[in-house]
C-alpha cells in the first residue's frame, strides 16, 4: 500500500548542532504537511508545502518539497532544547480521498 | 478559539471490556478524524467524517470498533470488546474542510491501557 517513510527514526544532537529529517513517499503527493509532537503531547501543525521544489522557512526551520513531489525534508539550524519532540510528515494521496498518511516520525533529543 | 476537546484523558480497562471516547471538534470544522497512535509510531487514521457522514473507515476494525457523529458536531468512538493490542493513544482531530489541503487540529488524546 501507499506509505510515507521517514529517516532517521531517532536523532540525538548537542544544542547548537543542526538537524535534518527526511520524508519519502511511495507515490506522488498533492501536498505535504509537517507536524511536531512534544513528549506527552499531541501533533501540532507546522507547515504545508504544495508546489514542486517549494522551500519555506520558519525562523530556524527550513522545509523543502522535492521536484517530483515524492520527498520532503525538514532542517533545523542551531537546535535548541525547545526543539525536542517527534517530527512527522504527512501526505494526502490522490486516490485515497485526501486522507493523511503519516510517516513514523523522527524523534529529536537535544542535549544542553 | 477553543481547541479540540477529548475525554477521558486516560482510561484503563481489562481485555474484553468496552470503552468509549468522546470528541468535540473546533466549532465550524466540517471534517473530524479519529486516529490511533501506538507508542513510537505515527498516527494511523481509523475513521474520517465529513459532517455526519463517513468518508473513510477502511482501517477501522469494524468487528470491534464503531464511531458515530450523529449531529455533525461531536463524535464518539467505541471499542467492544477491547484487546491488549488496542492499548494506544486515541487522537481526535478536525479540519475546516475535507480535502488534504487543510491543516488538522488535534485534541490532547485519550491514553488507553488494556490489561
Amino acid at each position: 500500500g501507499q506509505q510515507v517513510m521517514q529517516i532517521p527514526q531517532y536523532q540525538h544532537v548537542q544544542e547548537g548542532e543542526d538537524f535534518t529529517t527526511y520524508c519519502n513517499s511511495s507515490t506522488t503527493l498533492s501536498n505535504i504537511q509537517w507536524y511536531k509532537q512534544r513528549p506527552g503531547g499531541h501533533p501540532v501543525f507546522l507547515i504545508q508545502l504544495v508546489k514542486s521544489g517549494e522551500v519555506k522557512k520558519q525562523k530556524r526551520l527550513t522545509f523543502q518539497f522535492g521536484e517530483a513531489k515524492k520527498n520532503s525534508s525538514l532542517h533545523i539550524t542551531a537546535t535548541q532544547t525547545t526543539d525536542v519532540g517527534t517530527y512527522f510528515c504527512a501526505g494526502p494521496f490522490y486516490n485515497q480521498g485526501g486522507k493523511l498518511i503519516f510517516g513514523q516520525g523522527t524523534e529529536l533529543s537535544v542535549k544542553p | 478559539e477553543a481547541g479540540v476537546a477529548q475525554s477521558p484523558r486516560y482510561k484503563i480497562i481489562e481485555k474484553r471490556q468496552s470503552v468509549a471516547f468522546w470528541c468535540n471538534p473546533i466549532s465550524g470544522h466540517a471534517t473530524l478524524y479519529w486516529y490511533q497512535q501506538i507508542l513510537g509510531q505515527g498516527p494511523k487514521l481509523l475513521i474520517q467524517f465529513q459532517n455526519n457522514g463517513v468518508v473513510d473507515d477502511s482501517q477501522l476494525p469494524k468487528d470491534r470498533f464503531s464511531a458515530e457523529r450523529l449531529k455533525g458536531v461531536d463524535s464518539t468512538l467505541k471499542i467492544q470488546p477491547a484487546k491488549l493490542e488496542d492499548s494506544a493513544v486515541y487522537l481526535c482531530a478536525s479540519s475546516l474542510k475535507l480535502t488534504g489541503g487543510y491543516e488538522q487540529y488535534f485534541g490532547p488524546g485519550t491514553r488507553l491501557t488494556v490489561t
